[in-house]
C-alpha cells in the first residue's frame, strides 16, 4: 500500500523568498505522484503532476517538483513565493492501475511581508 | 476541458438527518468516481470508489449503509450521508477519472455542516 509523508505542518516564508515543500512517498511500484493546492474554503486545485520522464516537472504559477526515486521524495519548489500562495499544499501518490489517491497531512504554507 | 461540478457547495442539516450531494462530470467520461472527506483540520480520506458496471469499493471505516452512492451513468454519481452527526462535518470532494487515465479531475466539494 501507498503512503505519504509531509513532514512539515507549517512553513512560513517571506514574500520574494524561495520555497521548498516536503514530500516523501511509500510505494513498492511507479508511483504516479501530485501536488495539489487548497485556498481556504474551496477545493483543491492541481499544481503538477508525475508519471514519468523529466523528475523535474513544471506546474503552475512557476511551482516545479522534482521526483527523486532514491530518497522516495517529490519536493515542491518555487524561486519567489507571493503572499498570494499562502494556502494548504497536499502532495498525493497513486499506483499504477489503483485509482486510489492517498493524499499527505497537507502543509499550511504563510507568506509574510 | 474536464470538469467537475458538484451540488450542493455548502449545506447544513440537523443531527440524525440525511444529506444527498451530486458530482457531475463535464467534458469527460467519467468512468471511475471517488468521493472523499476532508474533516477539519485533517487530510483527505478516501470513503470510496465508484466505477461504472462495477461494484462500488468502501474504504475500511465507511460503509454503504452510512454512505450510498449512485452512478448510474458517465457523468453523475451522488452520495448520502445518511444519520448525519457531528463527526461527519467536513468538505466532500468526488473526484473523477475518465478510462485508463490516473488523473483524476476534481470538483470543489460539498461542506457538510451538521447542528
Amino acid at each position: 500500500a501507498q503512503s505519504v509523508t509531509q513532514p512539515d505542518a507549517r512553513v512560513t516564508v517571506s514574500e520574494g523568498a524561495s520555497l521548498q515543500l516536503r514530500c516523501k512517498y511509500s510505494y513498492s511500484g511507479t508511483p504516479y505522484l501530485f501536488w495539489y493546492v487548497q485556498y481556504p474554503r474551496q477545493g483543491l486545485q492541481l499544481l503538477l503532476k508525475y508519471y514519468s520522464g523529466d523528475p523535474v516537472v513544471q506546474g503552475v504559477n512557476g511551482f516545479e517538483a522534482e521526483f527523486i526515486k532514491s530518497n522516495s521524495s517529490f519536493h515542491l519548489r518555487k524561486a519567489s513565493v507571493h503572499w498570494s500562495d499562502s494556502a494548504v499544499y497536499f502532495c498525493a501518490v497513486s499506483a499504477t492501475g489503483n485509482y486510489k489517491y492517498v493524499f499527505g497531512a497537507g502543509t499550511r504554507l504563510k507568506v509574510i511581508a | 476541458g474536464a470538469l467537475v461540478y458538484q451540488y450542493p457547495r455548502r449545506t447544513i442539516c440537523k443531527s440524525g438527518t440525511s444529506m444527498r450531494m451530486e458530482c457531475q462530470a463535464v467534458g469527460f467520461q467519467a468512468t471511475s468516481v471517488a468521493w472523499y472527506r476532508q474533516s477539519p483540520q485533517k487530510t483527505f480520506e478516501l470513503i470510496a470508489l465508484s466505477t461504472v458496471n462495477s461494484a462500488i469499493k468502501y474504504e475500511q471505516n465507511f460503509t454503504q449503509e452510512k454512505f450510498p452512492i449512485s452512478h448510474p451513468n458517465l457523468s453523475f454519481s451522488s452520495m448520502t450521508v445518511l444519520n448525519a452527526y457531528l463527526e461527519d462535518r467536513g468538505l466532500y470532494l468526488c473526484g473523477a477519472r475518465e478510462g485508463g487515465w490516473d488523473e483524476q479531475y476534481f470538483g470543489p466539494g460539498t461542506r457538510l455542516t451538521v447542528l
